[in-house]
């Protein structure tokens, strides 16, 4: 049975980086089937996409414009794991932020993280 | 981006009757296996997002028959046949046609 295990920090500082880890169990990060998504939810921004890596004989990423410079997503094949950076962070970056698999051929999230959620705040 | 509109924003369903709700994306979703790539979620409360249906009519694995979705291009439907207890939650759609994906807004189901 696969499942993405969170973990993080509940609480950064603001300017400081954000860093969520999603552990994979029962998948490969590296598998070239599917896709490993960071998502957010708050009350103002809903279900915001931030971007997401898959592996096709090199690493492929793609970042929403909007956290596209300030987002970091790295893939550790060693420990089967994902993990999300968010520099510069604001209170605006306070949501739950969740880890979901993207299956490319059918083209959804089959499988999501339980979530971790980040309170920016001094 | 696209944008995804869902309505009504709630819904309030006595137990055993239908429910729909309808999802508006700002362009056409039609991909090129001739598909509408429109996904729709479950979030119980609590919970992540479960995956209901996908390319706009087929249900996900384990997905009982009273849910169905409906509809091509642009304009969308979610309909349960006949709502249940454990159906309460927000139902999102999502058009999955290219990055950036984006959400609905969502519309929350809870039992009259």
């Amino acid at each position: 049975q696969v499942q993405l295990q969170q973990s993080g920090p509940g609480l950064v500082k603001p300017s400081q980086t954000l860093s969520v880890t999603c552990a994979i169990s029962g998948d490969s990060v590296s598998s070239n089937t599917v896709a490993w998504n960071w998502i957010r939810q708050s009350p103002s921004r809903g279900l915001e996409w931030l971007g997401r890596t898959w592996y096709w004989s090199r690493w492929y990423y793609e970042f929403a414009v909007s956290v596209k410079s300030r987002i970091t997503i790295n893939a550790d094949t060693t420990k089967n794991q994902l993990l999300l950076q968010l520099s510069s962070v604001t209170p605006e970056d306070t949501a739950v932020y969740y880890c979901a698999r993207w299956d490319h051929e059918e083209r959804y999230f089959d499988l999501w993280g339980r979530g971790t959620l980040v309170t920016v705040s001094s | 981006d696209i944008v995804m509109t869902q309505s009504p924003l709630s819904l309030s369903v006595p137990p055993g009757e239908p429910a729909s709700i309808s999802c508006r994306s700002s362009q056409s979703l039609l991909y090129s296996n001739g598909n509408n790539c429109l996904n729709w979620y479950l979030q119980k409360p609590g919970q992540s997002p479960q995956l209901l249906i996908y390319f706009a009519s087929s249900r996900a694995s384990g997905v009982p028959d009273r849910f169905s979705g409906s509809g091509s291009g642009t304009d969308f439907t979610l309909k349960i046949s006949r709502v249940e207890a454990e159906d309460v939650g927000v139902y999102y759609c999502m058009h999955a046609l290219h990055t950036p994906l984006t959400f609905g807004r969502g519309t929350t189901v809870d039992i009259k």
